[in-house]
């Protein structure tokens, strides 16, 4: 595998279910992020982890739980989410590095449907 | 409030011909910005960015413009190619939040052969 990969593709679920997204860079970086996209809005910022530290939640309702247990991998952990929370959600690292830029790498994202 | 604004959803040229897209920012503290491209069914890729400090960066058939005065940046595609056809994002960091990126809502580029 190579890049940034996201399981599963596609995810239908009710909203009493428990799911969870997983996301795996085999890049070597160092930060990790989880984004919605949600249709006719632009990417939203939920998550950012640095060297396994949550660095950023962007105010996101607490039915949404990340844990990022390494460098490597990410996961949103989903619980009584809302038909309003059906969205493309999108993992994304890049390599952290004190005061200079740097592009964020994407996966595919997961597409996911409440009902 | 949207600080990155694509107000174009869409633009359709022909092969061969320039593709410009544009972007329009509100937050003066941004001081780099980047654009993606997306096709269906894949995440983002990277294409292009520039500082602040810059008022053009060229890659190949594409170019970066920013006009800091105007709050205004535009991507040039030259020549343009069907395989251009996706839709592209620009996007903005803040001086101290290089990490957090603000999006627009996204131009769908259409290359007509």
């Amino acid at each position: 595998e190579t890049g940034v990969t996201q399981t599963p593709r596609h995810l239908v679920m009710g909203m009493t279910n428990k799911k969870s997204l997983k996301c795996e860079q085999h890049l070597g970086h160092n930060a990790m992020y989880w984004y919605k996209q949600s249709a006719k809005k632009p990417l939203e910022l939920m998550f950012v982890y640095s060297l396994e530290e949550r660095v950023e939640n962007n105010s996101v309702p607490s039915r949404f739980s990340p844990e990022c247990p390494n460098s490597s991998h990410l996961f949103l952990h989903l619980h009584t989410l809302q038909p309003e929370d059906s969205a493309l959600y999108l993992c994304a690292s890049s390599q952290r590095r004190g005061g200079g830029h740097n592009e964020q790498f994407f996966g595919p994202g997961t597409r996911l449907t409440v009902l | 409030d949207q600080q990155v604004k694509q107000n174009s959803p869409s633009l359709s040229v022909q092969e061969g011909r320039i593709s410009i897209l544009n972007c329009d920012y509100t937050n003066s503290m941004f001081d780099y910005f980047l654009w993606y491209k997306k096709y269906p069914a894949e995440g983002p890729t990277f294409l292009i960015s520039i500082s602040s400090i810059k008022d053009k960066n060229e890659d190949g058939r594409f170019t970066v413009f920013l006009n800091k005065s105007a709050k205004h940046l535009s991507l040039h595609i030259v020549p343009s190619q069907p395989g251009d056809s996706a839709v592209y994002f620009c996007a903005a960091t803040l001086r101290g939040s290089n990490y957090k990126l603000t999006f627009g809502k996204g131009t769908l580029l259409t290359v007509n052969p």
